[in-house]
């Protein structure tokens, strides 16, 4: 079966330090990664999507960036981070489901990173 | 464009009452759609799905959902609420047989049911 792993779990950051979150995924392979950021738990702000090693979309232009250095890996960093950062950080990965001629994604989220931006 | 939409940011029950959280849709070709859950400093959790077929899907924890394609709509429903089923909710969906496209998400909504 299929497991998503983040890291950590919590972390508090004074402003201006740099910052690196790791999520990892179990059990499948080439999978679309993805990190979105929520604040105050409310929506889902989609940050960077990757559909394979070394490709990363950004869907918003910001303090952030992402990389994926091996199929599996996906990370989140910044040189230098501001207020505006604190978050609940979730890391997802999607498995296309073929049926026919028609196909559908599924999405499947980590446990999450909560972010405070001191 | 397609969109989901979730228009209210938070609905509130008494235990024991059925629950609706609304979700309408605008998604070209063939619609799919999900519904998550989400407690407290949690992942979203998987709770229901539509692909095809019959139209009131059942999922998790004694939740439903009906896809209604004339009011492009997807609401989930129970019958009788719990505390426990105090949380966010998000649904999402996409074009089956569409091309690579991300799932797209709702804003959220909070639900709060009360002993």
């Amino acid at each position: 079966s299929q497991t998503i792993h983040q890291w950590p779990a919590t972390l508090v950051q004074p402003v201006g330090s740099p910052l690196s979150l790791e999520c990892t995924v179990e059990g499948t392979s080439n999978p679309n990664l993805y990190w979105y950021r929520q604040a105050a738990g409310r929506g889902l702000q989609l940050l960077f999507y990757s559909v394979g090693i070394g490709q990363i979309s950004s869907e918003v232009p910001q303090n952030l960036s992402a990389s994926r250095p091996q199929d599996r890996q996906f990370i989140l960093s910044s040189k230098k981070l501001l207020l505006s950062d604190s978050g609940f950080y979730l890391c997802a990965w999607t498995k296309r489901w073929n049926r026919g001629i028609r196909s559908y994604n599924e999405q499947f989220f980590g446990p999450g990173t909560r972010l405070t931006v001191l | 464009a397609q969109s989901v939409a979730q228009p209210e940011d938070q609905v509130n029950v008494a235990e024991g009452n059925p629950l609706t959280v609304k979700c309408t849709y605008s998604v070209s070709g063939n619609p799919y759609l999900f519904w998550y859950v989400q407690y407290p400093n949690r992942g979203l959790q998987f709770l229901l799905k539509y692909i095809t077929g019959d139209n009131l899907v059942k999922g998790s924890y004694g939740f439903e959902a009906e896809f209604n394609k004339s009011q492009t709509s997807f609401h989930l429903k129970k019958p009788s609420a719990l505390v426990s089923d105090s949380a966010l909710y998000f649904c999402a969906g996409g074009d089956y047989g569409g091309s690579q496209g991300n799932l797209i998400f709702g804003k959220g909504t909070k639900l709060s049911v009360k002993p």
